[in-house]
């Protein structure tokens, strides 16, 4: 079965300081890797996506993440996290339904709280 | 255009109790799709829907859980006798396509509590 692991539940950081979150997938065949956040009070929004081509990859608000084959994963990093950051992170990995319709697998979350 | 607008935002029942979730997609949108979020869990996908249809229901308990999305009108999900363990934020989120992906908004989700 697709399943999308998170490594941190709960992450703290002070203003500046460098951010990466683990995510690491369970798909045999091809995937498409998401990251969401998700404000305090607010709704899931698309961070940044994975498709194919170069592995690394922008979002927005200064967001990136590597897709490495090899070792299953898309690890989302920023180099100077702010205040504002404070939300709650979901990677996500497409996977098939049964039918063939495509459905988005989410992990656990992490949570981060960035103090000024 | 609205985005995915969902109510109520916060919902107390007490145990035994009927609750029901409204999801308003998006204009255009006629794909949609249930996740719950259980604390320190991720969003567990729950059922697919298109207009009048349900297409994939596998994340949906057996009992006492039902969705439904008409022709005209909100999707519904509606839990019968509710118990402590339904609580949790119920997230709806719609696509005009069922190739998820980057055409997938979500709602801001409404909050269930079971006293």
């Amino acid at each position: 079965a697709q399943s999308v692991s998170q490594h941190n539940h709960h992450v703290i950081l002070s203003e500046a300081a460098s951010l990466e979150l683990g995510c690491n997938y369970s798909y045999g065949g091809t995937v498409n890797l998401f990251w969401y956040v998700q404000y305090p009070g607010q709704h899931l929004q698309l961070l940044l996506k994975y498709f194919s081509g170069d592995p690394l990859v922008k979002g927005i608000k200064g967001f990136e993440a590597e897709f490495i084959k090899s070792k299953f994963s898309f690890n989302l990093r920023k180099p100077s996290v702010q205040w504002s950051d404070t939300a709650e992170y979901f990677c996500a990995v497409e996977g098939l339904l049964s039918g063939g319709y495509n459905k988005l697998i989410f992990g656990a979350g992490t949570r981060l709280a960035v103090h000024p | 255009n609205a985005g995915v607008m969902q109510n109520p935002r916060h919902l107390v029942r007490r145990r035994g109790q009927e609750a029901r979730l409204r999801c308003s997609p998006m204009k255009g949108h006629s794909h949609v799709y249930w996740y719950r979020q259980l604390p320190e869990e991720g969003l567990k996908f729950m059922v697919y829907l298109q207009k009048e249809n349900i297409i994939d229901e596998s994340g949906m308990p057996k009992e006492r859980f039902s969705a439904e999305f008409p022709k005209e009108g909100p999707s519904i999900l509606r839990i019968q006798q509710v118990v402590r363990g339904d609580s949790a934020a119920y997230f709806c989120a719609s696509s005009t396509t069922d190739r998820v992906a980057e055409k997938l908004f979500f709602g801001s989700g409404t909050q269930l509590s079971v006293l």
